[in-house]
């Protein structure tokens, strides 16, 4: 079965990198996500990789991929107070869009 | 392009009263979602539509909870009676194509709904 795991808070200063991990246990997911959810609304789709890749970078996003160890990671470079929410990890399968969702990571970006 | 629309945004009833919610996706999106979001908790899926029909409802409590998609463009998501456990966001999602590609998931604004 799908089960996400994720730590809860982070806080960062504005300029520093920040780091969010995830732990995933369907080595069958097709494709790993990481959804920003800011407060009062839904989610928004940041980014996302394939399960054959160990890398993607897009911006000042970095995700990297574990799968030996079903570890997912998002790396936010020079982090922006705009970056404050939370962060959901999500797994996937082919050929099914339903969506397994970890609890979040909540990010404070300190000034 | 309008976003997901979903309304009311906040709700708040008494146990064992019925609420319904209302979503209207992303125009042209075949795909409709509702998900649960309870505090502290990412969403769980409840239910997924293609066109009018129910894709996966396997998370849904049917004996409590329905959702329809009549004409395959707005849907509605009911609880009857609603038990305190029920308190949560409740966010629907849309996609513009068939599971089997990676498909970006829109989100609406969720409907905050408190069962006192």
């Amino acid at each position: 079965g799908e089960d996400v795991e994720q730590s809860l808070f982070l806080s960062v200063r504005e300029g520093d990198s920040s780091v969010i991990n995830c732990t995933y246990t369907d080595s069958s997911s097709t494709y790993l996500y990481w959804y920003k959810q800011e407060p009062g609304a839904g989610l928004q789709l940041l980014t996302y990789i394939f399960s054959n890749m160990d890398m993607k970078q897009d911006q000042r996003l970095t995700v990297l991929l574990n799968k030996k160890d079903k570890h997912l990671s998002l790396r936010i470079a020079d982090t922006q107070t705009g970056d404050s929410a939370i962060y959901f990890c999500a797994e996937g399968l082919y050929g099914n869009n339903r969506l397994a969702f970890g609890k979040g990571n909540q990010v404070v970006v300190i000034p | 392009e309008a976003g997901v629309a979903q309304s009311p945004r906040y709700k708040i009833i008494e146990k064992r009263q019925s609420v319904a919610f209302w979503c209207n996706p992303i125009s042209g999106h075949a795909t409709l979602y509702w998900y649960q979001q309870i505090l502290g908790q990412g969403p769980k899926l409840l239910i997924q539509f293609q066109n009018n029909g129910v894709v996966d409802d396997s998370q849904l409590p049917k004996d409590r909870f329905s959702a329809e998609r009549l004409k395959g463009v707005d849907s509605t998501l009911k609880i009857q009676p609603a038990k305190l456990e029920d308190s949560a966001v409740y966010l629907c999602a849309s996609s513009g194509s068939l599971a089997g590609i990676v498909d970006e998931q829109y989100f609406g604004p969720g409907t905050r709904l408190t069962v006192t």
